[in-house]
């Protein structure tokens, strides 16, 4: 069954490094056919893309949180990951962990995304 | 604020067609990038609805259907049901901010 499940702590301080892990079941993470990748949504706000990786290593970062995030993979766990630095209240959200489909590598999806975690709440607070 | 602006709230009856509405600009849709729709049940996975502006994934029911003109897009459901209860997002790329970006989301309700 295909599936992405996302973990991690559900509380961080002020000023740490949050970091979350998805789980891939059911897939491998090992296609260039999707860029594996993080979303979040904050109370009230839009979704926010923050980073995708494919299997290569080659990463894509949202030009307006590349300074404090750090994408990577462990193909042998099938599993990425997410680290972002210097965390503030506005940090806090809830994290999918998402597959997104790359057209011009053939996805049937185009470039959608189309396969998420169900989220998980992080909040910044001492 | 989003970069694409979606309606907050739509309602309709059991059997009604309601549309949900996604406005961009010339920087993401109107630039040609395909618009994608997301339905979302707060707590669970969101769900990819539309594809390509107008494509179903294998498994979506044809009563929802996409649409796409000029700097819009549009998201229809037909013959509401009470499941399709739920937030709905559109998406998108925007070149001006080299980001994938996404609406602010449209709350439907069954009445």
């Amino acid at each position: 069954q295909l599936q992405l499940q996302e973990s991690g702590p559900g509380l961080v301080r002020p000023s740490a490094t949050l970091s979350l892990t998805c789980t891939v079941s059911g897939v491998s993470l090992n296609t260039e056919t999707y860029y594996w990748s993080w979303i979040r949504q904050a109370p009230g706000k839009p979704m926010e893309f923050i980073a995708s990786i494919l299997s290569t290593g080659s990463t894509f970062y949202s030009p307006s949180l590349q300074s404090r995030v750090t994408i990577s993979a462990d193909m042998s766990k099938n599993q990425f990951s997410l680290k972002l630095s210097s965390v503030t209240a506005t940090d806090s959200a809830v994290y999918y962990c998402a597959r997104r489909g790359i057209a011009a590598a053939g996805s049937p999806v185009f470039d959608a995304f189309d396969l998420w975690g169900q989220g998980t709440l992080v909040t910044v607070s001492s | 604020q989003s970069v694409l602006t979606q309606t907050p709230s739509v309602s309709g009856t059991p059997g009604q067609r309601v549309s949900i509405s996604c406005t961009g600009s010339t920087s993401n849709i109107g630039a040609g990038y395909d618009v994608h729709w997301y339905q979302h049940l707060p707590g669970t996975a969101p769900k990819l609805l539309i594809f390509g502006n107008t494509n179903r994934p294998s498994g979506v029911s044809d009563r929802f259907s996409g649409s796409q003109s000029g700097t819009s897009a549009s998201l229809a459901i037909t013959g509401l049901r009470a499941e399709d209860e739920a937030d709905y997002y559109c998406q998108t790329y925007d070149i001006s901010l080299r980001d994938w970006v996404f609406g602010g989301g449209t709350k439907v309700t069954v009445l």
